[in-house]
């Protein structure tokens, strides 16, 4: 089975503008979470979908967003970027109970200038 | 509320040495557990997880580690350090319910000296 793909893997944006990031997760997982990972704030959850539904949600303000497409690919956005937002984003997949294996994608470097 | 600590930021260890990193959670209801390794550039690849049943977890690589439930601690283990162990490493917590939402510790980086 081929892995969790994120694209674009690298990024490169100025403050004010919006980005969009995509994941395609394992094939029949339905379940896909976004992480943020900073040097200074570690990794944060930022949410999490589950059959189109978001299911969970992190402490990130509304500039966060995210959605799922029927066929589990998800994407997530983030608007008017800030210097902060500047990070490794993860995106991880698994199948439907809780207990089962996250798996993870080698992630979307953002970089905000 | 859930929390993860993982205790020292950094460890080091010679080759062949043993390798011994702390987590310590805090969980309102029995947790999952789990220990992730991440390389240079790269996502987070699960060692081991602890979700029921025996407490003493076997994982990829060589490492293990033991859920205790009275010490509030599921610490890694691996008794001798290779120098491709070199990473830095991620101890998780997850509720048994409600979804996928993971607790990370800020993670300690391992360095093996030859």
């Amino acid at each position: 089975k081929a892995g969790v793909t994120q694209t674009p893997r690298y990024l490169i944006k100025t403050r004010g503008q919006q980005v969009t990031l995509s994941c395609s997760p394992i094939s029949g997982h339905r379940s896909v979470s976004w992480y943020q990972q900073t040097p200074g704030q570690g990794l944060q959850f930022l949410f999490e979908y589950f059959s189109e539904t978001q299911r969970n949600k992190g402490n990130f303000p509304g500039r966060f967003s995210g959605r799922q497409f029927s066929n589990s690919r998800s994407e997530m956005n983030v608007s008017t970027l800030e210097l902060g937002d500047s990070a490794l984003y993860l995106c991880a997949s698994s199948s439907q109970a809780s207990q089962e294996t996250q798996y993870f994608g080698p992630g979307t470097r953002l970089l905000v200038l | 509320a859930q929390s993860v600590t993982q205790l020292g930021s950094h460890v080091s260890v010679s080759e062949g040495a043993l390798v011994l990193l702390r987590c310590n959670y805090s969980s309102s209801v029995p947790p999952y557990l789990f220990w992730y390794v991440q390389y240079p550039n790269q996502g987070l690849q699960l060692l081991l997880k602890y979700t029921t049943g025996a407490t003493l977890v076997k994982g990829i690589n060589g490492f293990e580690a033991e859920f205790k439930k009275s010490e509030t601690s599921f610490h890694l283990t691996k008794p001798s350090a290779h120098m491709s162990d070199a990473a830095e490493y991620f101890c998780a917590v997850r509720r048994g319910t409600g979804g996928f939402k993971t607790i990370f510790g800020a993670g300690t980086r391992l360095f093996v000296k030859a």
